[in-house]
């Protein structure tokens, strides 16, 4: 079975500071990944996805994941954090690109004036 | 184009009341996603379904119905609420696997307290 592990219910950043958000992830077979971003009170928005092409995706709003088969890795970065991406973000991971998503815990982004 | 659209937004009910959580899509998608999410836990999947007519058991299916009588609603219903069933619940959409651009496309939730 799949799963996802999101290190760190709550992470808070300096705003300009470096944003990592890790996420782990168990698969027999190699894996499509996501990342999405909930703000308050919304639905999920797709921030990148992973589908065995380049490694490292960008995505919207200045961030990137980098997927790292030895670790079994996908985190995601933003060089320098805004105010604006204060929410709360969810990995997911899904084998067979269409059932059977497995969300992670998430991790919530606070940014600090 | 509104996308995904979740009525109601907000729901109270009694334990033993029952209930039918409307999504509604224009994106003309084939799959359909009914999702609960709580607290430390993050999205876990109720039902789905992969077309018009059809669903399927996610993770946590027990105590919901679903039907997908048409291809662009998506309903979820709760034959007898129970206070372990307050949740947000957040509807999806995506267009298929065949495709190889299988994002899902979320409403805004429907927040559901059982008292």
């Amino acid at each position: 079975a799949q799963s996802v592990t999101q290190l760190g219910s709550h992470v808070s950043v300096s705003e300009g500071a470096l944003v990592l958000l890790r996420c782990n992830y168990s698969s027999s077979v190699p894996p499509y990944l996501f990342w999405y971003v909930q703000y308050p009170n919304q639905g999920l928005q797709l921030l990148l996805k992973y589908t065995s092409a380049a490694t490292l995706v960008k995505g919207i709003n200045g961030f990137e994941a980098e997927f790292k088969k030895s670790e079994t890795s996908f985190h995601l970065t933003k060089p320098s954090a805004h105010m604006s991406d204060a929410a709360e973000y969810f990995c997911a991971v899904t084998r067979n690109y269409g059932q059977n998503f497995v969300f992670g815990p998430g991790t919530r982004l606070s940014v600090l004036p | 184009n509104a996308g995904v659209t979740q009525t109601p937004k907000f729901r109270v009910l009694k334990t033993g009341q029952s209930m039918t959580l409307l999504c509604a899509q224009d994106m003309n998608h084939e799959y359909m996603y009914w999702y609960r999410q709580d607290p430390g836990m993050g999205l876990r999947l109720i039902h789905y379904s992969v077309g018009e007519g059809t669903t399927a058991k996610g993770e946590v299916p027990d105590g919901y119905n679903v039907s997908r009588l048409k291809k662009q609603n998506f309903l979820l219903g709760l034959e007898s609420a129970a206070p372990s069933q307050t949740s947000v619940y957040f509807c999806a959409s995506s267009w298929g696997t065949w495709t190889g651009l299988n994002i899902q496309y979320f409403g805004a939730g429907t927040r559901l307290s059982v008292l």
